[in-house]
Formats: structure tokens, C-alpha cells, sequence
């Protein structure tokens, strides 16, 4: 069936580095969705990309969603602890746009 | 406030005994949906409703139920716990209607469920 696939499945990094999470639909995506979840939280929406080849930027976060729109990338600069958490993406599937996440990426900041 | 409210956030029950957890969204939303969410295995999607009196299963439907009977309600239904249902439930809602951005989830507190 129709997949998201995120990886890595996590990521420890010291404070200051940059952080990647990338993923990849196994269908083209009308749009894709970025989630995260702070630890004992719930998912939480942070940007939406619609066009092929979009880039989006909120502060450090660079959200890019690729040219056949069958892939994605969160990149963080200079990494806080603030930044500690799950990041998900998402996409709609189907005509029904049934919203299908990948396993996403646990972010470790190591101090 | 706009929001997802679920209960109850934490419960511990046993096998078998009946219990439903409930679903309320205040933003006149018509899309719902019910996700678990176990280590390793990320968020996967029980069930969804496009709209009143519209529910479709999605890819880990077995053991639950839902109904959909008012537009601000979707009460998940274990109608015989199991063990292997222990996990943390969300439910999720959006507008729903196709264009950009209206599919955005916006998702409730979690309930903590434990089958004994």
C-alpha cells in the first residue's frame, strides 16, 4: 500500500549542530505535512508545502518538498534544546485525502 | 479556543471490559480521525471520518470501532480490550475540504490506555 517512509529514526546531535530529517512517499503527494511532538506532547502542525520544488523557511527550520513532489526535507540550523522532539511528516493518500504519517525522527540535543 | 478535546487522558482497564474513549472538536471541522501511537511504529491511523455518518477504516482498524453521528463528535469504541491495545491514542481533526491547508490536523491531548 501507499507508504511514507522517514528516516533516520533518530538523530543525536550536540547543541549547535545542524539536523536533517528527510522523507519519501512511495506516491506523488498532493502536499506534505511537518509535524512535531515534544516529549510527552502531542503532534503539533508546522508548515504545509504544496508546489513542487517549494522552500519554506521558519527561522532555523528549512522545509523543502521535492520536484516530483514525492519527497521531502526538514533541516535545522544550529540546533537547540528547544528543538528536542519527534518530527513528522505527513501526506494525504487517495482521493479520500487520508492522511498517512511516517514513523518519524526523535531528536536528541545533546548539551 | 480552538481545539480537540479527548477523555479520558489516562486509563487502566482489563481485558475485555467494554470502553470507549471520546472525541470532541469545536471547530466545526469535518474531517476526523483516530491514530495509536507505539514506540518505533509512529503514528497509524485506526479510523477516519470524512464527514457525518461517513467512516472508513484505515490501517489498523481491528478491535475498534467509531461512530460518526454528529459533526463534533467521534467516540472510539474497544468493545473487548486486549493487551496488545495498550498504547496512546489521538484524535485528530481538519476541515477537510480538499483545498491547501484545510487538510492540517489539528490533534487532542492523547489518552493513555492500558489493557491489563
Amino acid at each position: 500500500g501507499q507508504q511514507v517512509m522517514q528516516i533516520p529514526q533518530y538523530q543525536h546531535v550536540q547543541e549547535g549542530e545542524d539536523f536533517t530529517t528527510y522523507c519519501n512517499s512511495s506516491t506523488t503527494l498532493s502536499n506534505i505535512q511537518w509535524y512535531k511532538q515534544r516529549p510527552g506532547g502531542h503532534p503539533v502542525f508546522l508548515i504545509q508545502l504544496v508546489k513542487s520544488g517549494e522552500v519554506k523557511k521558519q527561522k532555523r527550520l528549512t522545509f523543502q518538498f521535492g520536484e516530483a513532489k514525492k519527497n521531502s526535507s526538514l533541516h535545522i540550523t544550529a540546533t537547540q534544546t528547544t528543538d528536542v522532539g519527534t518530527y513528522f511528516c505527513a501526506g494525504p493518500m487517495n482521493r479520500d485525502d487520508k492522511i498517512i504519517f511516517g514513523k518519524g525522527t526523535r531528536l536528541h540535543i545533546l548539551p | 479556543e480552538a481545539q480537540v478535546t479527548q477523555n479520558p487522558r489516562y486509563l487502566i482497564t482489563v481485558t475485555g471490559k467494554k470502553l470507549t474513549v471520546t472525541c470532541s472538536q469545536n471547530m466545526n471541522h469535518e474531517y476526523m480521525s483516530w491514530y495509536r501511537q507505539d514506540p518505533g511504529l509512529g503514528l497509524r491511523q485506526i479510523y477516519y471520518s470524512m464527514n457525518v455518518e461517513v467512516t472508513d477504516k484505515g490501517d489498523v482498524p481491528e478491535g475498534y470501532k467509531v461512530s460518526r453521528k454528529e459533526k463534533r463528535n467521534f467516540p472510539l469504541i474497544l468493545e473487548s480490550p486486549s493487551p496488545n491495545q495498550t498504547s496512546l491514542y489521538f484524535c485528530a481533526s481538519s476541515s477537510g475540504q480538499g483545498a491547501a491547508g484545510a487538510n492540517v490536523l489539528t490533534f487532542g491531548a492523547g489518552s493513555r490506555l492500558t489493557v491489563l
